[in-house]
């Protein structure tokens, strides 16, 4: 069974600060995929990653995929307000499911 | 370009009952994915519908069952409620070349609540 474990499982920061959150998993994946989610909403794509290795930055936000691609991790430069969310990773798998962590719950107050 | 979207927003059942919910995927995309999200976790892969059939099933039981249309939305059935299947239920598209998958792509999600 293919497993993601996010950390940590919650984050509160204060505006301003960096943020790391960690996906890791004992199984290869062929892309990852990061997400956001807001309270009885469905999950909103921030970026894919394919490559081992690859970095991609999306303004404030830095997602990188690991060598072995079983890992990732998201980075956030000054936290805002908007920020907060859920943020998921999902990995994907036989090319034809997601395989999903538990999430990182992110409050960044101002 | 239209977005995902999913039918009812709200839905309570009681236990034993049988409920269909609703997905319309996105303009372009061929295949649809249904999750069960249940409070405080992430979503769990129910089953991926391509060409009308199921194309992976996750490890639900046959209760679950769904549909697939010529127009590529999708209908989610669960019979036999149980307590437990209380969730957000999320439906995703996305296009599948048959050899390669692509991004998926969320609705808003169906909150069912059985009592």
């Amino acid at each position: 069974t293919q497993l993601l474990e996010q950390s940590p499982q919650f984050l509160s920061i204060q505006e301003g600060e960096n943020l790391t959150v960690y996906c890791n998993s004992s199984s290869v994946f062929s892309s990852l995929q990061w997400y956001r989610q807001e309270p009885g909403e469905g999950p909103v794509l921030l970026v894919t990653v394919v490559t081992g290795g690859e970095v991609k930055k999306l303004k404030r936000l830095t997602f990188q995929f690991g060598d072995a691609r079983k890992d990732s991790s998201l980075h956030i430069t000054a936290a805002q307000p908007g920020d907060t969310g859920l943020y998921l990773c999902a990995g994907a798998s036989g090319g034809n499911k997601l395989v999903f962590g538990a999430g990182t719950i992110l409050r960044v107050k101002s | 370009e239209t977005g995902v979207t999913q039918s009812p927003t709200h839905l309570i059942k009681t236990r034993g009952q049988q409920v269909t919910l609703r997905c319309s995927s996105q303009s372009g995309h061929n295949t649809v994915s249904w999750y069960q999200q249940a409070l405080g976790q992430g979503p769990q892969f129910i089953f991926q519908y391509y060409r009308e059939e199921e194309n992976g099933r996750g490890n639900f039981p046959p209760r679950f069952s769904g549909l697939q249309f010529p127009n590529y939305s999708s209908e989610l059935n669960v019979n036999a409620l149980e307590l437990d299947d209380s969730a957000l239920y999320l439906c995703a598209s996305s296009f599948f070349s048959g050899s390669s998958s692509y991004e998926q792509y969320f609705g808003p999600g169906t909150r069912l609540t059985v009592t």
